[in-house]
């Protein structure tokens, strides 16, 4: 079934420590995205890719990089966590640009905690 | 800058009730589209309804629909007959052609058996 997968789900990791965040979707989209999402905060865009080789950073400052090797594959990246990269990560993907039914497929979220 | 507002962190509604969610946004494009997502608990953040900046007519999908005001750039969420799994966190988004997506602050609907 085609869809859009993170993992892990929750992720509860020591301050200095490198982290890794996967997300993959089986549906070919070329654009995919990474949002940040905090309690009663909207969601704000980290960093997006048009296809492979694509990345760009969004609207909200982050320390995280990404990488897109492959269509199917975002994953979200940070050297050393702190207590501030606390939050949820969504992982989205989208029909190219342009297309006339484009809308955003999400993924369940990464519960991200750095003591 | 694209902002999108929505005034109401929470709602309740009862079940088998109508509520409305309140969204408007700012933007000097005539040429957009508009979105409502649900995020329940714990799962995943699904689209509701989607509406063309350009159609005048108000999009509907089943028990859900809009009122889209363009002059007003008002966009609210009608939900009806409300049941208990329509109890979730509602975002409204905003999206010019081609380019990235502007969500609001959400709305956590309950709904009351």
């Amino acid at each position: 079934e085609a869809d859009i997968y993170q993992t892990p789900r929750y992720l509860v990791i020591g301050t200095g420590k490198k982290i890794t965040l996967e997300c993959s979707q089986t549906m070919g989209h070329d654009k995919m995205y990474w949002y940040q999402q905090d309690p009663g905060m909207e969601l704000h865009l980290i960093h997006y890719s048009y296809g492979v080789n694509s990345t760009e950073k969004g609207d909200l400052s982050s320390e995280s990089t990404v990488s897109r090797i492959r269509t199917e594959h975002f994953p979200l990246t940070l050297e050393s966590a702190r207590p501030s990269h606390t939050s949820q990560y969504l992982c989205a993907s989208s029909e190219p640009a342009g297309a006339t039914n484009e809308k955003l497929f999400f993924g369940s979220g990464t519960q991200l905690s750095v003591l | 800058a694209q902002t999108v507002t929505q005034s109401q962190p929470e709602m309740s509604v009862q079940e088998a009730e109508t509520v409305t969610l309140s969204c408007t946004y700012d933007t000097s494009e005539s040429d957009y589209y508009l979105f409502w997502y649900k995020q329940p608990p714990s799962r995943q953040m699904i689209l509701v309804i989607r509406q063309e900046a350009y159609k005048q007519q108000n999009a509907t999908e089943n028990r859900f629909s809009v009122n889209f005001q363009k002059a007003a750039k008002s966009f609210s969420l009608k939900i009806s007959d409300s049941q208990l799994g329509d109890a979730a966190m509602y975002f409204c988004a905003y999206r010019r052609t081609g380019n990235q997506f502007y969500f609001g602050t959400g709305t956590s609907l309950t709904v009351i058996p």
